[in-house]
């Protein structure tokens, strides 16, 4: 009974490089939420999406960052040209369809590192 | 618009307990809990989704105030388990995005 999946644990990119984080949601669930965290700080919401669709993107930043949840495969985020205040740890969540009335199920996040 | 929570931090003792606050401006339309402990995931506690509303898992509990704008969460003859940080959670803009709160942080001694 797999959870939430996400790959890699750690990922480590020298600037200017890009950066793919993958998210395999649980079985049933077809929303993803992804979510960036600072040490000590709280979750940042960056997007919403289903399958083949991006409800909301409004926390994620217009330039260098992408996301997508394709009707196969799991959902990826993008960040192109990377700079180091890029470096956080990276959630993401699955949920049954049900906006905002089911639970969000998170994965072990990503933890980006920039040199 | 993020929720506000209270206290930011609280220190405990095996056995007590504590209340932690959510608030909004605005009526919520649903309130998630969420623990997460240094370096894990959040884990999803509970969910209030009608005003007015209490729910119960084991000793902790929460209530949803009947205008919707604030929730509670009560942890009672609290465990060295319950150590980590606390998040409630909402859906803004009808459910498009989701925002949590800053997080209280619940540290209990043995």
């Amino acid at each position: 009974n797999a959870g939430v999946m996400q790959n890699p644990r750690h990922l480590v990119r020298r600037r200017g490089q890009e950066a793919r984080l993958r998210c395999s949601p649980m079985k049933g669930h077809s929303h993803v939420y992804w979510y960036r965290q600072l040490p000590e700080e709280g979750l940042k919401f960056m997007v919403y999406l289903q399958k083949e669709n991006i409800i909301d993107e409004s926390g994620m930043p217009k330039e260098r960052f992408s996301a997508e949840f394709p009707k196969e495969g799991p959902s990826i985020l993008r960040i192109q040209q990377v700079v180091r205040g890029d470096s956080a740890a990276y959630f993401c969540a699955s949920s049954p369809p049900g906006q905002g009335n089911q639970p969000q199920h998170f994965g072990d996040g990503t933890r980006l590192s920039i040199l | 618009q993020q929720p506000v929570q209270s206290p930011q931090a609280v220190i405990l003792r095996e056995g007590e307990d504590a209340v932690i606050n959510c608030s909004s401006s605005k009526a919520l339309y649903s309130v998630h809990w969420y623990r997460q402990k240094h370096g894990e995931a959040p884990i999803f506690l509970m969910i209030l989704l009608k005003g007015g509303e209490q729910k119960g898992h084991d000793k902790i509990s929460a209530s949803f105030n009947e205008k919707k704008q604030q929730s509670s969460l009560y942890l009672t003859a609290s465990q060295l388990s319950y150590s980590g940080t606390y998040f409630c959670g909402t859906p803004d803009n009808y459910g498009q995005n989701f925002v949590f709160g800053p997080g209280t942080r619940l540290s209990v001694l043995p």
